[in-house]
């Protein structure tokens, strides 16, 4: 298996609600990452988890919440999101070595319309 | 992170090669060069890397500048459906991470 997983593909959710965003892979990756994508824009990273802890949050705001249960799992909990949030949320995955002889695995993303 | 800079738009017509210059004046001795590629509605896919020498690939080529200052992304025979915002990236040891910059749309005519 050499894809990245993610559910669901399409999310429209209110301001209020609760909702989250599944990542799953089978690579044996221990890297997996989170990333959002504005429309014309590139990924902007979010979140990045080593081991199944996470090692880089980019600034990101509380109402976002990672969470790695086990090497193969990555959730993006969501709560009290606002329109601007709106966006593509790619997952990726990745060897956890330091030096940077790999490639990088991408889900093709959630599209998440915040109403 | 080092920078990369890359032309906005290309254009290639359909069966021909295509080449994508990458800039990367600062890049330091442990970078590693990426290649991504995003088609519409896709996340971005693994191209090709590599460090000093050239590197081939299924994909592509990839070429890279003696003083490892500039590298070009070889597409030997366009096809429509190598129309895609392509990324070039320097993933550095810092950290465990790839940050994107703008990337080049290129655009395949029939």
């Amino acid at each position: 298996d050499t894809e990245v997983t993610q559910t669901p593909k399409h999310l429209v959710m209110g301001m209020t609600n609760k909702k989250s965003l599944k990542c799953e892979q089978h690579m044996g990756h221990r890297a997996m990452y989170w990333y959002k994508q504005k429309a014309k824009k590139p990924p902007e990273l979010m979140f990045v988890y080593s081991y199944e802890k996470l090692s880089i949050n980019e600034s990101v705001p509380s109402r976002f919440s990672p969470e790695c249960p086990n090497s193969s799992l990555l959730n993006l909990h969501l709560h009290a999101l606002q329109p601007e949030d709106s966006a593509l949320y790619l997952c990726a995955s990745s060897q956890a070595r330091v030096e940077g002889n790999y490639g990088y695995t991408f889900g093709s993303g959630t599209r998440l319309t915040v109403v | 992170d080092a920078k990369t800079t890359q032309p906005n738009s290309m254009e290639s017509n359909e069966e021909e090669p295509v080449h994508l210059p990458c800039n990367h004046s600062t890049i330091s001795g442990t970078d590693y060069i990426h290649w991504y590629r995003q088609l519409p509605s896709q996340g971005p896919e693994y191209v090709i890397h590599g460090l000093t020498s050239n590197v081939n690939n299924r994909m592509a080529s990839l070429a890279i500048a003696e003083d490892r200052k500039s590298s070009t992304l070889i597409l030997h025979r366009a096809t429509l459906r190598d129309a895609a915002v392509y990324y070039c990236i320097l993933r550095d040891n810092a950290g465990n991470m790839l940050t994107f910059g703008g990337g080049t749309r290129l655009m395949v005519k029939p």
